[in-house]
């Protein structure tokens, strides 16, 4: 089993549609996770932190399901710039942190 | 949050040569990793870049073959030696600030190609 699991997709939605991609992971001593987007041909950049009892940045809500090993990224109102990967990552902290990432899993919004 | 430079953007190489990639941050940062994205392919990290001492590498990637330097707290070397058309790929340079839950910063990749 892979550390960490992302549905590869592509997800194609319509512009304004709700969209939701889940992320699980194998090792639970995980202690922090996150989202990063990434656009083709760009590097990744941080989307958001994931906290254990869940967050929301405007149209983006993720949330942490410890019990189940996974975190979820919820978009409302989708545009079509979020079009993009969505990359889950899992950090393994303690003396030497281990990071690792998913697979992605790619989002187009269509007009 | 930090701001990452990588030298060169890109390259096309011959087969049996080095590539010595740079990365400059702008702030004093706690972790400098170096990974690999190939086409399609999510991130797989190369190593870890320890401020004056030896690298610490992941499984499947050695010391002879990716040499890294990090001479102080702001710059990191990574090299492609030897390489072979296998090594075509992105090198991504990422790096964490002191605290916090460690989330990365990345530089923009350096695409190598390998004929």
């Amino acid at each position: 089993r892979k550390e960490v699991e992302q549905d590869p997709g592509p997800f194609n939605v319509p512009e304004g549609a709700t969209v939701a991609f889940n992320c699980t992971y194998s090792n639970s001593a995980s202690q922090s996770f996150f989202w990063y987007r990434q656009d083709c041909r760009k590097e990744p950049k941080l989307l958001m932190s994931v906290y254990s009892s869940g967050n929301e940045d405007g149209r983006f809500t993720a949330q942490l399901n410890r019990a189940s090993q996974y975190i979820s990224l919820l978009i409302r109102d989708s545009k079509l710039s979020d079009s993009a990967t969505y990359l889950c990552v899992v950090n393994t902290a303690g003396g030497y942190q281990k990071v690792t990432f998913g697979i992605g899993t790619k989002l187009q919004v269509i007009p | 949050s930090a701001v990452i430079s990588q030298k060169p953007s890109r390259d096309i190489c011959q087969r049996g040569t080095s590539l010595t990639i740079q990365c400059q941050v702008d702030s004093q940062v706690t972790m400098m990793f170096w990974y690999r994205q190939q086409p399609g392919q999510s991130l797989t990290l190369i190593a870890t870049a320890n401020q004056g001492s030896e690298a610490t590498y992941e499984s499947g990637f050695v010391i002879d073959k990716f040499p890294i330097s990090r001479p102080n707290l702001t710059f990191s070397t990574l090299t492609v030696s030897n390489m072979s058309p296998e090594d075509s790929s992105i090198y991504l340079c990422s790096a964490t600030l002191a605290g916090g839950m460690r989330e990365q910063y990345f530089g923009p990749g350096t695409r190598l190609t390998v004929t």
